[in-house]
């Protein structure tokens, strides 16, 4: 097992284009969270899924920002119309079921919007 | 709701010297205690962690890390820093008793003199 894989690395993207992330976790875990990092600052809790369901979104992910996990295994982030603001680093991280174990956490993807 | 406050925002020292990196957290029961590391454009590596028992607790690169609970704080130690240890640290608290939703401060940045 790699742990877990983010592509791409780097996303350069004009305003008002959508973009798309993939996240895909390590295999055997089941809960999958999106974080999002701006320069200077850690990371800010987005949402997650346990399996295939969404259990939380933070009050930072806008209408524009929707994420999905089909089938329980890879979860995609797509931003619509993206803004300036929106650039950043998008982080996922996966953990095991079980309430006490870490999350293991992606290279990111870093996406800059011009 | 918990936070975790890092009041140093950018900490330097000579190699060789010994590096303290304060974090202190606030969450009304145990917490679920990390530090990360973060190079730059790369992902989130874990250091080390609490969650019970022993409140001195050893990581990965000779890091160690005291959890105080009087004191609210979870302060990362290393006796003698390296040049490579130069980078973004990070510590965070496991929200609402979850390891792996994590609440983050907002880093310490720590430069090696030669």
């Amino acid at each position: 097992d790699t742990g877990v894989s983010q592509d791409p690395r780097h996303k350069i993207t004009k305003r008002g284009q959508n973009v798309t992330f993939r996240c895909d976790p390590i295999s055997e875990h089941n809960r999958l969270y999106w974080y999002r990092q701006t320069l200077g600052q850690g990371p800010e809790f987005l949402t997650y899924f346990q399996n295939e369901a969404q259990l939380e979104k933070s009050r930072l992910l806008s209408d524009r920002f929707s994420a999905e996990r089909p089938k329980g295994s890879f979860s995609t982030l797509e931003i619509q119309r993206t803004e300036q603001g929106d650039s950043a680093m998008y982080l996922c991280a996966s953990s095991h079921r079980t309430e006490n174990t870490e999350a293991f956490f992606g290279q990111g993807t870093r996406l800059t919007v011009v | 709701a918990q936070s975790v406050t890092q009041p140093d925002i950018h900490i330097t020292v000579s190699e060789g010297a010994s590096l303290e990196l304060r974090c202190n957290y606030s969450y009304g029961a145990t917490p679920y205690l990390f530090w990360y590391v973060q190079s730059p454009g790369q992902g989130l590596q874990l250091l080390l962690k609490y969650f019970s028992g022993d409140t001195l607790v050893q990581g990965i690169k000779g890091f160690e890390a005291e959890f105080k609970r009087s004191q609210s704080s979870f302060n990362l130690r290393k006796p003698s820093v390296h040049w490579s240890d130069a980078a973004e640290y990070f510590c965070a608290v496991g929200a609402e008793s979850s390891a792996s939703k994590i609440i983050f401060g907002s880093g310490t940045r720590l430069s090696i003199r030669p």
